[in-house]
């Protein structure tokens, strides 16, 4: 069982570049999440999609921007990183966004801003 | 988020000890959740509480939902080097229809 998979794993980027982040998930899930995982921070919230068409900020969303593909597939771009883009980020699916509704998140993607 | 606070932030204990970490809510909880993370891996879910009162086990692992105190207690039960890792408390404090939040995490060492 595959769950929700991330790409790339790892990535190094410059100052200014610009790259997307690809998550998809295979259980059918409507709702899917982009959290950053810094130390000291925890993990908090970029974006959120409810449900297939629908998107939403969370906590910090500035800097990045997000589109769900298909119910499958939410993908998170950073236009022009910075180093405080520096993160792990993790992509999370659900089956609804209702408070019972256990998040599966995938592997991570630990991005490098020079 | 300090809206979820976590303590301790660290814990060293000795193989076989048991050991307690808590999860603080400054709001309502909607759900609480229970995670653990592996250094360079994603969160596994451990288990989820809905109702105050509830108490939920897996192994050796038990959760409690005080919905009074706004609070969850995760208990280990003899320890083992298997258990180590980054717990994690989520949490809906919204309206029981918003994205979880997390607290900073448990870093878990347990040492023979």
């Amino acid at each position: 069982n595959a769950g929700v998979t991330q790409t790339p794993k790892f990535q190094v980027l410059k100052t200014g570049q610009s790259m997307t982040l690809q998550c998809a998930q295979d259980m059918n899930h409507n709702s899917m999440y982009w959290y950053r995982q810094d130390p000291g921070m925890g993990l908090r919230l970029i974006y959120y999609s409810a449900s297939e068409g629908t998107t939403d900020k969370g906590e910090v969303p500035n800097g990045y921007n997000v589109s769900r593909l298909n119910k499958r597939e939410f993908s998170l771009r950073l236009e022009s990183a910075a180093p405080s883009q520096t993160s792990v980020y993790f992509c999370a699916s659900s089956r609804d966004r209702g408070a019972y509704s256990p998040l599966h998140f995938g592997n991570g993607t630990r991005l490098t801003v020079t | 988020s300090q809206e979820l606070e976590q303590s301790p932030q660290s814990l060293i204990v000795q193989e076989g000890k048991n050991l307690t970490i808590n999860c603080t809510s400054s709001k309502t909880l909607y759900g609480l959740y229970w995670y653990k993370q592996k250094y360079g891996e994603g969160l596994i879910f451990l288990m989820m509480l809905q109702k105050g009162g509830e108490e939920k086990s897996h192994e050796k692992i038990t959760a409690k939902l005080d919905e009074k105190k706004q609070q969850s207690s995760l208990h280990i039960t003899a320890s083992q080097p298997s258990h180590a890792g980054i717990y994690l408390c989520g949490a809906d404090i919204g309206s029981g229809n918003t994205p979880l939040v997390f607290g900073k995490g448990t870093r878990l060492s347990v040492i023979a």
